[in-house]
Order: C-alpha cells, then sequence, then structure tokens
C-alpha cells in the first residue's frame, strides 16, 4: 500500500494568514494526488484533484502543486469557514490511501 | 443534483453482519461513475473499503476483502455494503461516494452521502 503522510498535524492560523499543508507519499504517485476538507461533523468535500485542479465550486484561494511524492496545499488567505481537517488521497493505485489529516484551527 | 443517502442500522452486535445501502438520487447509477464506500472511526481519520461499478465490477482494501461484499440494485437506483463478521474496530461513520475516474489514474471522490454512524456493541 502507498502511504501518505501530512505535516503537520494541526497547526493554529489566524484569519488572514497564508497556510501551508504538506503531503508525502512513500513512493512516487506523478500528479494523482487530490485534497479534501472536512468540517466537524459533515462529509469530506473535494478541494483539488490531480494536484493542482481547482474542483469547480472552491474558491480560487485553493491551490495545490507538487508531484512524485512530495505535495501542498495552499490557502492564500485563511477565512472563517476554512477552519477544518484537510485530507489527502492518493489515486495512483489500490487501495486508495488517504493521510493522516491536518486539523487547521483558529489561534 | 445528484445527492447520495446512507441507510441502515446504527448498532451491531460483535461478530454480526453490517449492512447499509446508499441510495442514488437526482441521477442514475447506470452512469460511468463508479460507486464507493469509505468509512471514519471516531476521531480518526479516512479509510476506504471499496468500490462497485454497475456491472458489479469491484475492488475492495485487501484489508478488509475477506469480510466485505458490495453491490448494485439497479432498479433501485442504490448500492450496498456487508461487512461480516464485525468488532469493535468497525465502528465509524460509513460515508458512500461517487468516483469519478477520467482517464489513467485521475480518481477522485467529487459527491458524498451524509454518513451514518455504525456502532458495534453487544
Amino acid at each position: 500500500d502507498i502511504q501518505m503522510t501530512q505535516s503537520p498535524s494541526s497547526l493554529s492560523a489566524s484569519v488572514g494568514d497564508r497556510v501551508t499543508i504538506t503531503c508525502r507519499a512513500s513512493q512516487s504517485i506523478s500528479n494523482y494526488l487530490n485534497w479534501y476538507q472536512q468540517n466537524p461533523g459533515k462529509a469530506p468535500k473535494l478541494l483539488i484533484y490531480a494536484a493542482s485542479s481547482l474542483q469547480s465550486g472552491v474558491p480560487s484561494r485553493f491551490s495545490g502543486s507538487g508531484s512524485g511524492t512530495d505535495f501542498t496545499l495552499t490557502i492564500s488567505s485563511l477565512q472563517p469557514e476554512d477552519f477544518a481537517t484537510y485530507y489527502c488521497q492518493q489515486s495512483y493505485s489500490t487501495p486508495r490511501t488517504f493521510g493522516q489529516g491536518t486539523k487547521v484551527e483558529i489561534k | 443534483q445528484v445527492q447520495l443517502q446512507e441507510s441502515g442500522p446504527g448498532l451491531v452486535k460483535p461478530s454480526g453482519t453490517l449492512s447499509l445501502t446508499c441510495a442514488v438520487s437526482g441521477g442514475p447509477i447506470s452512469s460511468s461513475h463508479w460507486w464507493s464506500w469509505v468509512r471514519q472511526p471516531p476521531g480518526k481519520g479516512l479509510e476506504w473499503i471499496g468500490e462497485i461499478y454497475h456491472s458489479g465490477s469491484t475492488d475492495y482494501n485487501p484489508s478488509l476483502k475477506s469480510r466485505v461484499t458490495m453491490s448494485v440494485d439497479k432498479s433501485n437506483n442504490q448500492f450496498s455494503l456487508r461487512v461480516t463478521s464485525v468488532t469493535a474496530a468497525d465502528t465509524a461513520v460509513y460515508y458512500c461516494a461517487r468516483v469519478s475516474w477520467v482517464g489513467d489514474n485521475l480518481y477522485y471522490f467529487d459527491l458524498w452521502g451524509r454518513g451514518t454512524l455504525v456502532t458495534v456493541s453487544s
């Protein structure tokens, strides 16, 4: 199985801050990497697919980059509704695997 | 627009069978999408259980493969999950999700149900 490791596991930030979350794969996965946002008690929501493609309806302050084993999710200016947990997920091979999550909290 | 809704018992006894259904509304299950199950133990991360196509083709997580069965009911536009021999470790919120597979390995979960909590306890 491909292991996905996110860092940090949690972070504290203020509204307006630029936030970067990292996801590392245990082997090269090309650009087959997706990002999801999950608010408490809610289902995950797709933000980014294929490492850098913004899902329809997702604000442009979200962006993704990376290829191979190292990927980043960036929120350019954190908004109140962005305080949530973020997960990366690889689609290079089965079983589909997720990172352990990064919780973004209010400072 | 397409919506997904999970249903099934919220409590299952140890060694019993967990059975859930995901109703698809607003669009046909016999589309070009695969349909998946993902679970999340309380306070933990996401685990992919497996997926099914309307033809009946399946792909399961090897860690659960011996206990998992998925099926499609095209007449009722729904798909189902069965997990046998459950233990407390199977306690989780179970989500159904639609898979968009747009070529090669460009694959993502683009639509999710709200999730349903299943507790394994006597």
